[in-house]
């Protein structure tokens, strides 16, 4: 049964990037899923950021698209969220996940990021 | 983009049946049989209940039950039970390979 795992800082500074990693156990993430990543403000609802497909291609939610960028290590069967420029508005719980394209069935257990100086 | 919407709140007694509204527009919810439906408890990540709209995933109660009308998408949860107390998302597919969550429903289980 396929696990994910997220990694990262658990704070980070306004203006900074936010830096996430997504490790993938149980099988490989070559298998032909799609992988997001989705997050939670402390008392809001889900937002969807983005995904990568195998072959390297993405696409992401439009609020974000200037800032995100998400990507693929085959080798260390893993996957990453870059988000730079962050504000307050950034803070959220990071949930790493895995789908089919039409939704979401496996998800990590989250991080949590905070944005402060 | 933006979030579907659903009631901030929702709440019934045990045994009773409570329904979950979910309204998008013809861009994602009406536009696709893509509606999938999440519980949430507290500190906890998602869970899957319902997707392409009506189908249950295998170890889901067939207490919960979704549908689709137009825009707006429903969960019915019949047979209430105190574990069913939860935070409850839907999300749609919303063409161009993205994907859009509602604003989330507190259910509370009187």
């Amino acid at each position: 049964q396929v696990q994910l795992q997220e990694s990262g800082p658990g704070l980070v500074k306004p203006s900074g990037t936010l830096s996430l990693t997504c490790a993938v156990s149980g099988g490989s993430i070559t298998s032909g899923n799609y992988w997001s990543w989705v997050r939670q403000p402390p008392g809001k609802g889900l937002e969807w950021i983005g995904q990568i497909y195998l072959g390297g291609s993405t696409s992401y939610n439009p609020s974000f698209k200037s800032r995100v960028t998400i990507s693929i290590d085959t080798s260390k069967n893993q996957f990453s969220l870059n988000l730079s420029s962050v504000t307050a508005a950034d803070a959220a719980v990071y949930y790493c996940l895995r789908h089919g394209g039409r939704f979401f069935d496996c998800w990590g257990q989250g991080t949590l990021v905070t944005v402060s100086s | 983009q933006s979030a579907l919407t659903q009631p901030a709140s929702v709440s019934g007694s045990p045994g009773q049946s409570i329904t979950i509204s979910c309204t998008g527009t013809s861009s994602d919810v009406g536009g696709y049989n893509y509606v999938s439906w999440y519980q949430q408890h507290p500190g906890k990540a998602p869970k899957l209940m319902i997707y392409d709209v009506s189908n249950r995933p295998s170890g889901v109660s067939n207490r919960f039950s979704g549908s689709k009308s137009g825009n707006t998408a429903s969960l019915t949860i019949s047979g209430l039970q105190a574990e069913d107390e939860a935070d409850y998302s839907c999300s749609s597919y919303s063409g161009s390979s993205t994907y859009v969550f509602g604003s989330g429903t507190k259910v509370t289980v009187l």
